[in-house]
């Protein structure tokens, strides 16, 4: 079985903040790297992928991958209280032509005011 | 809009009950999967399928069963086998690319209980 850890939460951090997401994979044959954001009672939603080592941003998220290392993480800038929710890793491993995710528990985020 | 359709939001099982979960989607998206999600748990894969008439295992399958008639539609079945469904079932889909992994689109999810 394909092991995902995030860090363990909750995580709370102050409205403006930096919040930082980890996340370690032991499938060293992963290709290709998805966050996802589940609000509570909700489905998973997508907000950042990647696929090579090294930094992608998009507005205030910023996703880092090394790969080497297998490792990857998401930094949140300027967190605001509508950030709060779980984040999900979700590394893929890639099968012959369909690739698979698999889902870490999630880390709890909490941005307060 | 295009977008994943799961229904009913809702749903209790009677014990000794099958019961029928539907996922739609109009995304042209060849592939589409099922997984189930407890309470603090990440998601775990219970049945994939990449084309129609055709679909495979994933970790969690038993008690469970699928059809894929048709590229739009992958109906999960909850049977009186699976002895402990209750649970957040969400259904998603996505492309299949050659060159890297496509990311997948979930649709809101069906919560099933036990009567």
């Amino acid at each position: 079985q394909k092991e995902v850890e995030q860090n363990s939460g909750p995580l709370s951090v102050p409205e403006g903040a930096i919040a930082s997401l980890n996340c370690t994979y032991s499938d060293r044959v992963s290709q290709s790297f998805f966050w996802y954001r589940q609000y509570s009672g909700k489905s998973p939603e997508l907000i950042m992928s990647i696929y090579s080592n090294g930094d992608k941003e998009d507005g205030r998220f910023t996703a880092q991958l090394n790969k080497a290392s297998q490792y990857v993480s998401l930094l949140i800038r300027d967190s605001q209280p509508s950030d709060s929710a779980t984040y999900l890793c979700a590394p893929c491993s890639r099968g012959s032509t369909l690739g698979r995710l698999y889902f870490g528990r999630g880390t709890q985020l909490t941005v307060w005011p | 809009d295009g977008g994943i359709t799961q229904s009913p939001k809702y749903l209790f099982r009677k014990e000794g009950q099958n019961v029928t979960l539907s996922c739609e989607q109009n995304l042209n998206h060849d592939a589409m999967y099922w997984y189930r999600q407890d309470p603090g748990q990440g998601l775990r894969l219970i049945y994939y399928s990449q084309i129609v008439n055709d679909f495979q295992k994933g970790d969690i399958a038993e008690g469970y069963s699928v059809s894929r008639e048709k590229k739009e539609s992958f109906p999960l079945t909850v049977t009186s086998a699976q002895k402990n469904p209750t649970a957040f079932y969400l259904c998603a889909s996505s492309l299949v690319g050659q060159g890297s992994n496509q990311p997948q689109h979930f649709g809101d999810g069906t919560r099933l209980s036990i009567l």
